[in-house]
């Protein structure tokens, strides 16, 4: 069955740099493109990034330049870095997918999500 | 900066019908936006409930349907059932990868 399965919780200082990852199972990590969404407490969804099959990435413009994510295709994982963290960086980060035919291809889109990891940012 | 909208909140009675709406800051939403709609009970990961306008996924119940209304995304739940409380996301897409989530809506169910 379809597997996303995150790293555990993480607490940082201000100004670290955070590693959450993301393994998949259960379906062709190659196949789709993978997202990064992120949700601060008490509040909504915030799109942060996407990474395709071959490496390339792409981040909401709020992130660029501290957001980087990276694949490691022989172990089916996913991995996203945020660095200088401040305390608007808490939150629950999630990893998700989306076909790589989309939307050439009417597909499920964001049909499976990891279970979230908490990232506390605090002194 | 892309502003996706949704009503805050909204109630609804048991076995009533409503309708949430999903509005962007560029102009009309239409099927280029691919919205998708997620439904989110406290202390859950979002479940992903409609995607591309009206396509379902395999566990989505059959009272819940996506359209586009007045140029923006609509969710509608027919036969609101106690269970179906909780937040609502839509998200769209805007290119080059690049998705936008909604604020969300607090569906109340009394």
């Amino acid at each position: 069955q379809v597997q996303l399965v995150q790293s555990g919780a993480e607490v940082k200082k201000p100004g670290a740099s955070v590693r959450v990852s993301c393994k998949v199972s259960g379906f062709t990590l190659s196949d789709y493109y993978m997202h990064w969404i992120r949700q601060a407490p008490g509040q909504g969804l915030e799109w942060m990034g996407i990474i395709d099959p071959t490496g390339s990435t792409g981040s909401a413009r709020r992130f660029k330049g501290r957001f980087a994510m990276t694949t490691d295709m022989s172990t089916s994982t996913v991995y996203m870095q945020l660095s200088s963290l401040t305390s608007g960086d808490s939150a629950v980060y999630y990893c998700a997918r989306v076909p790589n035919l989309f939307p050439s291809v009417t597909a499920p889109l964001f049909d499976f999500w990891g279970q979230g990891t908490l990232v506390t940012v605090s002194s | 900066q892309t502003v996706v909208t949704q009503e805050p909140s909204l109630t609804v009675s048991p076995g009533g019908t409503i309708t949430l709406t999903c509005a962007s800051s560029t102009g009309a939403v239409t099927s280029g936006f691919y919205p998708n709609w997620f439904q989110q009970k406290p202390g859950q990961a979002p479940r992903a409930l409609i995607y591309s306008i009206s396509n379902k996924h395999s566990w989505t119940p059959a009272r819940f349907s996506g359209s586009l209304l007045g140029g923006k995304a609509a969710l509608t739940l027919s036969g609101v059932q106690p269970e179906d409380e909780a937040e609502y996301y839509c998200q769209l897409y805007y290119g080059s990868g690049s998705w936008e989530f909604g604020g969300g809506t607090k569906l109340t169910v009394l």
